[in-house]
């Protein structure tokens, strides 16, 4: 089955510099690679995804980059503010697996003043 | 929040005991998930249910039986409760968005087996 791998477990950073998490996974039939942010006491929220057949989304802050010959994606988040700090999951889901998501570990992203 | 609600939130339980936990959904969508969050395992999926009593193991299946009598709600179940499934565990629901199908997630009940 599929397994994602995501680096680093935990990541500092000052306000206003830039955070990137990245992530790898090891089937190539996976086509879709969302992102959540997970705050204290909450459920993940989705907050930017990638098809396979993009290299590159943004979103305002927030941009994702997807690398399908090497199996790699990324979140790049860019200005960081005290409100960024939570832990990021990444996740892949595998073409036509009911849209069965395999997660990463997670990184705790403290974003400081 | 996609209008899916878990219940209990909290709940403390005795090794050996049944437990069930509930996700409502209000959007009637057809795809349901149960996964468990652990510290250093991300979450990893349990059931899930693609229809009214149509539903297939997950990762972590084993100790768990799920039941889907209705679209908006569906059950997870340990019939007999261990430590090791102490846990945070969340229900999703698959929704299509502009033609893409996108998953999320509730709140979260946190299990406590003693």
């Amino acid at each position: 089955g599929e397994n994602v791998e995501q680096h680093p477990s935990t990541l500092s950073v000052q306000e206003g510099d830039s955070a990137v998490i990245k992530c790898t996974y090891s089937d190539s039939a996976s086509n879709y690679f969302p992102w959540y942010k997970q705050e204290l006491g909450k459920g993940p929220q989705l907050i930017i995804d990638i098809r396979s057949n993009v290299g590159e989304k943004k979103d305002q802050r927030i941009a994702v980059t997807l690398n399908k010959t090497a199996k790699h994606f990324s979140l790049h988040i860019t200005e960081t503010q005290p409100e960024d700090s939570a832990v990021y999951f990444c996740a892949a889901r595998h073409r036509g697996t009911a849209s069965k998501l395999t997660f990463g570990t997670g990184t705790r992203l403290q974003v400081t003043l | 929040d996609a209008g899916i609600t878990q219940s209990p939130r909290h709940k403390v339980t005795e090794t050996g005991t049944p437990v069930t936990l509930r996700c409502h959904q209000t959007e009637n969508h057809r795809y349901m998930y149960w996964y468990r969050q652990d510290p250093g395992h991300g979450l990893r999926l349990i059931h899930y249910s693609y229809g009214v009593k149509d539903t297939d193991k997950g990762e972590v299946s084993d100790g768990y039986s799920v039941s889907r009598s209705k679209t908006e709600d569906f059950l997870l179940t340990l019939e007999s409760a261990t430590s090791s499934q102490t846990s945070v565990y969340f229900c999703a629901i698959s929704r299509e968005l502009q033609g893409n199908t996108e998953a999320f997630f509730g709140q979260g009940t946190r299990l406590t087996v003693v």
